[in-house]
């Protein structure tokens, strides 16, 4: 199995333009979560789905953000407009039914807003 | 919400010698408590973890302790190498129902040789 996949790995982007993340989670796996990885924050969990469907999005940090998940294998983690204290890296991470905490990691997105 | 916290921030050690990491949580209902590695440039990785029916887990090089009482546990790595070097993140979940993992800081962990 090829593990998570995310797209971009890098981003470098301007204030105020849109930014679309991709995650392509492991084949038979239900779970999938978004987190964003800051040396101040560590690892915060955004939001995360299962079977397509949004569960819990408390931590999302403003309207700004909005993720979707339109298959079970595909999502996006959108930021419209994007702000310098967006910068970080963003990580997906899905797991199976059988156990949602056994979580496996993509390499992540580093996201830099100037 | 549970609150995870996780010591040292950084830990420098020679080849060969054991490294600890203490993590302590808040919400006494956590039973599960995994350990994840991660390398420069990569995604975190599950290690090893530990439930709360257990008192100590081993594998290989690592072990995992858990004082329930306390509320803290701890990673132990035996005879350190270079690729042992990485941050390492202790997290705390309840395994019943739709609880996820809540994450501690992370410790940076450099290895010499």
């Amino acid at each position: 199995d090829a593990g998570v996949i995310q797209s971009p790995r890098h981003e470098v982007t301007e204030m105020g333009q849109e930014v679309t993340l991709r995650c392509k989670p492991i084949s038979g796996h239900d779970y999938l979560f978004w987190y964003r990885q800051t040396m101040m924050r560590g690892l915060e969990l955004l939001i995360y789905f299962n079977n397509n469907v949004p569960i819990d999005d408390s931590g999302m940090p403003e309207d700004r953000f909005s993720a979707k998940m339109p298959n079970a294998s595909f999502s996006t983690l959108k930021i419209q407009p994007s702000e310098p204290r967006d910068s970080a890296v963003y990580f997906c991470a899905s797991s199976s039914d059988r156990d949602l905490r056994e979580q496996y990691f993509g390499p992540g997105t580093r996201l830099t807003v100037t | 919400g549970e609150n995870v916290e996780q010591h040292p921030s950084t830990l420098s050690v020679q080849e060969g010698d054991s490294a600890v990491i203490k993590c302590t949580y808040s919400d006494s209902a956590s039973n599960y408590f995994p350990w994840y590695k991660q390398e420069l440039g990569k995604g975190p990785q599950l290690i090893i973890d530990i439930r709360s029916n257990v008192g100590e887990k081993k594998d290989q090089r690592i072990a995992v302790t858990l004082n329930k009482t306390a509320k803290h546990f701890s990673l132990h790595i035996t005879e350190t190498q270079p690729e042992d070097s990485a941050v390492y993140f202790c997290a705390a979940s309840i395994m019943e129902g739709y609880s996820t993992l809540t994450f501690g800081k992370g410790t940076m962990l450099l290895v010499s040789p």
